[in-house]
């Protein structure tokens, strides 16, 4: 069964540093999605892509964070510089169409810790 | 703006007990709801998801949930629970403009022997 990649599992970092994170969709699929997990939370979307486009970065921190999906297939997410509060689980996801009836697939997840 | 309430942040059930977790929406049009399940270290895996039709939806692993627009929600429900049942679970609602998902706080599900 296809399943969504995300590396790397964990991930420490001191504040001020840089640091990137990355998915692979499932193949197949033009939606992709990272969501960010605070401990005790649910999941908040940060960006959304259609192909290689950005549909919607409207909860996205644009003074630090960044993300692109240059072919269209796999995606890099970056914070710089990180902040204690980044401290969470960063989830990628995909689905076949970037329609509400399409299930979306997690991967499982890169817990970033900020020291 | 679509919201989603988990009224229960932990919930604890005897192992072969019965299983209710509670989920309230709000949302302006018809909803796309989901339940979603999320073990430790591990992404989320759909459970169920509920478009139109029949108001009470079947789901994987014996957990079904069943829709009332009355009192916006979308309650999960399990006959027996088993100790691997033990994880935390979420609702969604599905936004009506593309496919962003938002979803409650999560309800952390502990089983006793």
């Amino acid at each position: 069964e296809a399943e969504v990649a995300q590396s790397p599992r964990y991930k420490i970092t001191e504040k001020s540093q840089a640091v990137a994170f990355w998915c692979d969709p499932i193949s197949g699929h033009a939606t992709l999605y990272w969501y960010r997990q605070i401990l005790g939370q649910g999941p908040e979307l940060l960006v959304q892509f259609q192909d290689e486009s950005v549909v919607d970065d409207s909860q996205l921190p644009k003074d630090r964070f960044s993300a692109e999906r240059l072919k269209g297939v796999d995606s890099t997410l970056k914070i710089q510089p990180a902040e204690l509060g980044d401290s969470a689980m960063y989830l990628c996801a995909s689905s076949r169409k970037r329609d509400r009836a399409n299930e979306q697939y997690f991967g499982p997840g890169t817990r970033l810790t900020v020291t | 703006a679509q919201s989603v309430t988990q009224p229960d942040i932990h919930i604890t059930v005897s192992e072969g007990a019965s299983l209710e977790l509670r989920c309230n929406y709000s949302y302006g049009a018809t909803p796309y709801l989901f339940w979603y399940v999320q073990s430790p270290g591990q992404g989320l895996q759909l459970l169920l998801k509920y478009f139109s039709g029949d108001t009470l939806v079947q789901g994987i692993k014996g957990f079904e949930a069943e829709f009332k627009r009355s009192q916006s929600s979308f309650n999960l429900r399990k006959p027996s629970v088993h100790w691997s049942d033990a994880a935390e679970y979420f609702c969604a609602v599905g936004a009506l403009a593309g496919n962003k998902l938002v979803f409650g706080a999560g309800t952390i599900l502990r089983v006793k022997s």
